[in-house]
């Protein structure tokens, strides 16, 4: 079964820490991404890359950076982290070849204290 | 980037079906129409996509007038475990058009 994985389902991290939320797929996708979710706002997007070392921003891309070094990870860094940052990640990937969905991680529930 | 438009929740029993309505007046000609399933504590989950008419698989149909700008997600017999949050999606999911998801249609079955 294919699969998108999230090195962690929960964390609880410091008020300015350096956080790494890592992500693999292993369906040779060319993009992902990384969304937060928060309740009453939904998903909504941090950063997203179409290839190794490609990245553009998302809707929220304030406080975070992202590395993708190798086609099949994509972490999300959180420079120094803050309680506004408390939230759940969602990764995800896709093929680009257009119209096909996304599949996502299960997630990783972040609280920072 | 299309919008789209969904009710807030819906309420319905088991073994009935579902309709769940989507609007997106303004569907660019290269987008497509996706929809996802969430429960708590999980990602999304990919249902169904389309681009015209109707398409049917093991778990729902889209259904996708001509004029693109809505479109209907139909859940046949419900059960419990189909109390979830929809969502409904337009673009085609590439690097310049990539999928915004709104709020969705929180889906409560009950007994």
């Amino acid at each position: 079964d294919v699969k998108v994985t999230q090195s962690s389902r929960y964390l609880v991290k410091r008020t300015g820490e350096k956080v790494f939320l890592e992500c693999v797929q292993d369906m040779d996708h060319e993009n992902m991404f990384w969304y937060r979710q928060d309740p009453g706002l939904g998903l909504r997007l941090i950063y997203f890359s179409y290839d190794v070392k490609m990245k553009e921003k998302g809707d929220i891309p304030e406080g975070y950076s992202v590395s993708r070094e190798k086609k099949e990870r994509f972490s999300l860094i959180l420079e120094s982290a803050s309680t506004n940052q408390t939230s759940m990640y969602l990764c995800a990937s896709s093929f680009v070849t257009q119209g096909y969905g996304y599949t996502f991680g299960s997630g990783t529930r972040l609280t920072v204290v | 980037l299309a919008k789209t438009t969904q009710p807030i929740s819906m309420d319905s029993y088991e073994g009935q079906e579902v309709n769940i309505t989507c609007s997106h007046n303004n569907i660019a000609t290269n987008d497509y129409i996706t929809w996802y399933q969430q429960f708590p504590s999980q990602g999304p989950r990919f249902i169904i996509q389309g681009y015209k008419t109707k398409v049917t698989n093991e778990v729902a149909s889209l259904f996708i007038p001509a004029d693109r700008k809505s479109s209907t997600l139909s859940l046949p017999r419900v059960s419990l475990s189909d109390t979830a949050v929809y969502y409904c999606l337009v673009g085609d999911g590439g690097a310049t058009n990539k999928l915004i998801f709104g709020t969705g249609t929180l889906l409560a079955v009950q007994p």
